[in-house]
């Protein structure tokens, strides 16, 4: 099962933030917060993961509570392209079994225009 | 820099039929993985490989199911005596445990599998 849980949809207007959150209370000291994004019909994307601190990169920000019981996918300013079925997940980033993905059923985020 | 590959992109099958799909993981990634997507559901694991080694298979894939990776490169999913309920998006992703990589997947575009 997901160790995460996820609104399971949201909205957000063109050129705003987007700020999804997802929690993940049981969460592992050794377990990282991986974000990836699936668009209609395509296959996941990976976005950004993190430990403990706020990570950014060129596609989005994440932000961890400093318990790291939950988190904040922002994506600075949503565009149409943006829409897409969000999944936050909490994984082991090296060792165990296989690093397998244990995906939940995300967030569908529509960017309105 | 090219992606991971999957072919077919699309295959429609009549129940009882075997189906094979194909997928190409990046260059230089040791690891490759399948994974099956249902209508409104996040992708599920069926299987890992670690360069030719099947290490983890989930009680998902049942008999009917074999995958392989010859050579650690590319990696087929045979399905046999399809059913119904087999239809559904396998996709295949492929990461790298090298010192210094992320090891995130990186997932194929996917092959929708339809059994009539």
């Amino acid at each position: 099962d997901a160790k995460t849980t996820q609104p399971p949809s949201m909205d957000c207007a063109e050129g705003r933030a987007a700020n999804l959150p997802c929690n993940h209370s049981t969460i592992s000291g050794n377990e990282y917060v991986y974000w990836y994004r699936q668009i209609h019909s395509q296959g996941p994307q990976y976005i950004i993961h993190g430990l403990k601190n706020n990570e950014t990169n060129e596609m989005a920000s994440l932000i961890i509570t400093e318990d790291r019981k939950s988190s904040t996918l922002i994506l600075p300013h949503a565009t149409l392209r943006d829409t897409a079925v969000y999944y936050c997940i909490v994984r082991v980033k090296y060792g165990g079994a296989t690093n397998k993905l244990i995906f939940g059923t995300g967030t569908l985020l529509a960017v309105q225009p | 820099d090219t992606g991971v590959s999957q072919d077919p992109r699309h295959k429609i099958t009549k129940r009882g039929q075997n189906v094979t799909f194909r997928c190409d993981p990046i260059s230089e990634h040791n690891r490759l993985y399948w994974y099956r997507q249902t209508l409104g559901q996040g992708p599920e694991f069926l299987t890992y490989f670690q360069n030719e080694a099947q290490l983890e298979k989930s009680r998902l894939l049942s008999d009917r199911f074999s995958a392989e990776r010859p050579k650690g490169s590319f990696s087929t999913l045979e399905i046999q005596r399809t059913e119904q309920g087999d239809s559904a998006m396998y996709l295949c992703a492929s990461s790298s445990n090298s010192l210094g990589d992320n090891d995130e997947q990186y997932f194929g575009p996917g092959t929708r599998l339809t059994v009539t």
